[in-house]
């Protein structure tokens, strides 16, 4: 069985620091990894994408990739308030062809 | 304009009533999902087509049916089967050009059944 774990939360920040959310995985096989934010009654919106180990940043969002250690982490830097919302981390395992395996995510609320 | 709709937003039945979800994408994605959530749950797989008039089951495919028979639209019907069907029914579609076939999703529709 394919899992992804997350911390459920909620981690609390204040406004304008730094955010950390993790992702561990259970298939040291899987290629691919997703981060999606979700508001509060809303459909996922996918942030960032990363295969390569290593950082990958994209504005305030830095993704880490550990292959090796089989986390995946997202940094907000500068959170905003309107940065409150789930995280929601997936993967996409060898086998699994394009399917996705989804953490049950981490509820940030960043705090004025 | 390019993207997924999914209607209706929310959807009311009675219990015993089949209920079909539409699904519509404009993006030229060829694979599509469904995935359903649960609060405080993460996406479950429903089922997944990856060429039109060709699907396959997810996790959690008993009590709902599909069907693609055009590239653009992956309607999901929940039957009268499904035990507990009061979720939030997400549809989801990527490209399979190139990786990491990253999977966008439509709006949904909240489904309750009382």
């Amino acid at each position: 069985q394919k899992e992804v774990e997350q911390n459920s939360g909620p981690l609390s920040v204040p406004e304008g620091a730094i955010a950390s959310l993790n992702c561990t995985y259970s298939d040291r096989g899987s290629q691919s990894f997703f981060w999606y934010r979700q508001y509060s009654g809303k459909s996922p919106e996918l942030i960032m994408s990363i295969y390569s180990n290593g950082d990958k940043e994209d504005g305030r969002f830095t993704a880490q990739l550990n292959k090796a250690s089989q986390y995946v982490s997202l940094l907000i830097r500068d959170s905003q308030p309107s940065d409150s919302a789930t995280y929601l981390c997936a993967v996409n395992p060898p086998g699994y062809g394009q399917n996705f395996v989804f953490g049950p995510g981490t509820r940030l609320s960043v705090l004025p | 304009d390019g993207g997924i709709t999914q209607s209706p937003k929310y959807l009311f039945r009675k219990e015993g009533q089949n209920v079909t979800l539409s699904c519509e994408q404009n993006l030229n994605h060829d694979a599509m999902y469904w995935y359903r959530q649960d609060p405080g749950q993460g996406l479950r797989l429903i089922y997944y087509s990856q060429i039109v008039n060709d699907f396959q089951k997810g996790d959690i495919a008993e009590g709902y049916s599909v069907s693609r028979e055009k590239k653009e639209s992956f309607p999901l019907t929940v039957t009268s089967a499904q035990k507990n069907p009061t979720a939030f029914y997400l549809c989801a579609s990527s490209s399979q050009r190139a990786k990491p076939y990253e999977q966008y999703f439509g709006p949904g529709t909240r489904l309750t059944v009382t």
